[in-house]
């Protein structure tokens, strides 16, 4: 089976401080990405990877930076976290064929 | 642009009962695929049914079937004989470009004993 995991299920920040959130996957996938999911606006991207040190935006980037230096791993940067940066971060990869796997969650609280 | 829509936010069903989710979209592809994933609490997401535009056949995995009216742009997901395990959220979603996924806002499903 596919596994994708994400480093943390939960953490707590302080605002201003840099938070790393990392994603490994085992199956070679090409594709990864880093979604945003917030209730009532379901899941928004923000980066996704498409090779190594290959990268491009989402529908929400700022705030954000990402970071593919090998294939399997593909992690989420906040450089100076902010309240509003506060929620579940989700992981994803695929082969290309449209289906998604994707990590547990990183739930993130900034205070 | 792609657009998704899950009017639904939340779902009730008693055990052993059927219950539809509903997802309508927009899309300027002529070949496209829909899918319905499935998030249980503190559990990771996943596919439950892929849809393949260019089919008129309804797809159908166990327990899961889907209505695909592509005229109307519809695409809802029927959960037969529900059990408590199908408590979760459900996300419609589409693909946009090579790479992007749209995502519905979710319709959250609760399962009653």
């Amino acid at each position: 089976d596919v596994k994708v995991t994400q480093s943390s299920r939960y953490l707590v920040k302080r605002t201003g401080e840099k938070v790393f959130l990392e994603c490994v996957q085992d199956m070679d996938h090409e594709n990864m990405f880093w979604y945003r999911q917030d209730p009532g606006l379901g899941l928004r991207l923000i980066y996704f990877s498409y090779d190594v040190k290959m990268k491009e935006k989402g529908d929400i980037p700022e705030g954000y930076s990402v970071s593919r230096e090998k294939k399997e791993r593909f992690s989420l940067i906040l450089e100076s976290a902010s309240t509003n940066q506060t929620s579940m971060y989700l992981c994803a990869s695929s082969p290309g064929s449209y289906k998604l796997f994707f990590g547990e969650g990183s739930r993130l609280t900034v205070l | 642009a792609q657009t998704v829509t899950q009017s639904q936010p939340e779902m009730s069903v008693q055990e052993a009962e059927t219950v539809t989710l509903s997802c309508t979209y927009d899309t300027s592809e002529s070949d496209y695929y829909l899918f319905w994933y499935k998030q249980p609490p503190s559990r990771q997401m996943i596919l439950v049914i892929r849809q393949e535009a260019y089919k008129q056949q309804n797809a159908t995995e166990n327990r899961f079937s889907v209505n695909f009216q592509k005229a109307a742009k519809s695409f809802s997901l029927k959960i037969s004989d529900s059990q408590l395990g199908d408590a979760a959220m459900y996300f419609c979603a589409i693909p946009s470009g090579t790479y992007k996924y749209i995502f519905g806002t979710g319709t959250r499903l609760k399962v009653l004993a």
